[in-house]
């Protein structure tokens, strides 16, 4: 069974930039996996940050990007916000119809 | 504006059942496949199952193969969950999502999810 690694923690400054990923216990991950992220902090939905590896949800600030940086999907932030501070999840189309979500990353600003 | 309503949580005994209802509204609801993801207490959003923009296609994970069944009916804008033979680790906040295309490319689209306790 394939797992979807994400780093557990992230903390970054205020104005700083990150950047968290999202990889494959065996392989690579490509456009073809159509990777989203997604923010959610406790108690409410899922927030669309981005789909289909680097399309900006309706709304979402271009300080957000999605990329394939080597073998792995990334998300990045830059100038860092207070309300950044949330959990950040992806996932992958697994093909056959099959989508698997990564563990989540929380990030910290401070 | 584009929305989706999900209902029909509750407390369920094991291995009883419980049908969820996702109601959607501003877009064409027959465009686009559906999604159910859940959440389980304190834990990471978990995709359950996707349905085809036609209804022709579904698909599971699988911890619930067998046992859910992801419908939809295009004339009343409703995606449905039927949860059979329920377990204690199927209790979770479920979330219907819209996918972002005709043809699986990621969910755009979230409801504000809807708890189901097995207990």
């Amino acid at each position: 069974q394939t797992v979807v690694t994400q780093e557990p923690s992230f903390s970054v400054s205020p104005g700083g930039t990150v950047t968290l990923t999202c990889g494959l216990s065996s392989g690579s991950v490509s456009t073809s996996h159509y990777p989203s992220w997604y923010q959610q902090t406790p108690g409410q939905a899922p927030r669309t940050l981005m789909y289909s590896t680097n399309t900006r949800s309706s709304g979402v600030p271009d300080r957000f990007s999605g990329s394939i940086l080597g073998n792995r999907a990334a998300l990045t932030i830059t100038g860092a916000q207070a309300d950044d501070e949330s959990g950040y999840y992806c996932v992958l189309y697994m093909g056959s119809g099959i989508w698997v979500f990564g563990g989540g990353t929380k990030v910290t600003v401070l | 504006q584009v929305q989706l309503v999900e209902s029909g949580g509750g407390v369920v005994q094991p291995g009883r059942s419980l049908r969820l209802s996702c109601a959607a509204s501003g877009f064409t609801f027959s465009y686009y496949p559906m999604h159910w993801v859940r959440q389980a207490p304190g834990k990471g959003l978990e995709w359950v199952a996707v349905i085809s923009y036609d209804g022709a296609n579904r698909y599971y994970a699988d911890s619930v193969k067998g046992r859910f069944t992801i419908s939809r009916d295009s004339s009343k804008n409703t995606l449905n969950l039927q949860m059979n033979s329920l377990r204690v680790e199927d209790t979770a906040v479920y979330f219907c999502a819209r996918d972002s295309s005709r043809y699986y490319t990621g969910m755009d689209v979230w409801g504000q999810g809807t708890t189901v306790t097995v207990s």
